[in-house]
């Protein structure tokens, strides 16, 4: 089955610094990879969709120069949280579909920031 | 109104139970229709994806209604390990079109 795979699972940042994530398709291509984020007893929420070969569109609200995304193949998408702060502090997910109509998406294992 | 509403919950049902749940979406040009599971802590986990005509997998059986804008899970003979959250999603623009989640319905199966 589609397997996507997000690394690390796990970071935890002093405040300022930058963190990438990773995200990778494993056994399709993806063109498109979608990034969630999810704070505690709250429900998913896209932040941004990112796009092989262009640029990523962003959620209303999202600012694109703190989280930037990077489609640079067909199976990896990376968000990199620049400048981090506390209030950054969350569960971030990536999402790819192998496509085809009514096709689901399938999850990246989720990475937990703690920013300190 | 929200895209996707769900009860939260909590369910709290022993084990054996049959457990229903709910959902409403807002958008009629939905196209596809899911259920996900999550875990405390973990990512989304396909469930099943729901059909008009209805789809049974094992003790797990799912419903759509187009007309009234509402999905529906059923589980029958709960275990302890169907505790989880329960997300309802529609997807509204094509196959590579985002998902819009439910804020999920929360189930914990006591012994």
């Amino acid at each position: 089955g589609a397997v996507v795979s997000q690394h690390p699972s796990r970071v935890i940042c002093k405040s300022g610094t930058s963190v990438k994530i990773e995200c990778r398709s494993l056994d399709f291509q993806a063109t498109t990879m979608f990034w969630y984020r999810q704070f505690p007893k709250q429900s998913l929420m896209l932040m941004a969709t990112s796009n092989e070969g262009s640029k990523a569109t962003y959620e209303q609200g999202v600012e694109k120069d703190k989280f930037l995304i990077n489609h640079a193949s067909l199976t990896l998408s990376t968000l990199t949280v620049t400048s981090a702060h506390p209030e950054d502090s969350s569960f971030y997910i990536c999402s790819a579909s192998p496509g085809g109509r009514g096709s689901p998406l399938h999850f990246g294992n989720g990475t937990r920031l703690t920013v300190t | 109104r929200k895209e996707v509403e769900q009860d939260p919950g909590p369910f709290n049902v022993p084990e054996g139970a049959t457990v229903a749940f709910n959902c409403t979406y807002s958008n009629s040009a939905s196209q596809s229709f899911f259920w996900y599971r999550q875990d405390c802590r973990k990512e989304p986990k396909l469930l099943m994806s729901v059909y008009s005509s209805g789809n049974e997998d094992g003790r797990f059986t799912a419903q759509l209604n187009r007309a009234s804008q509402y999905i529906s899970l059923l589980i029958r003979d709960s275990k302890l390990s169907d505790s989880a959250t329960y997300l309802c999603v529609v997807r509204t623009r094509g196959s590579q079109g985002n998902l819009i989640f439910g804020k999920g319905t929360k189930l914990s199966v006591k012994p």
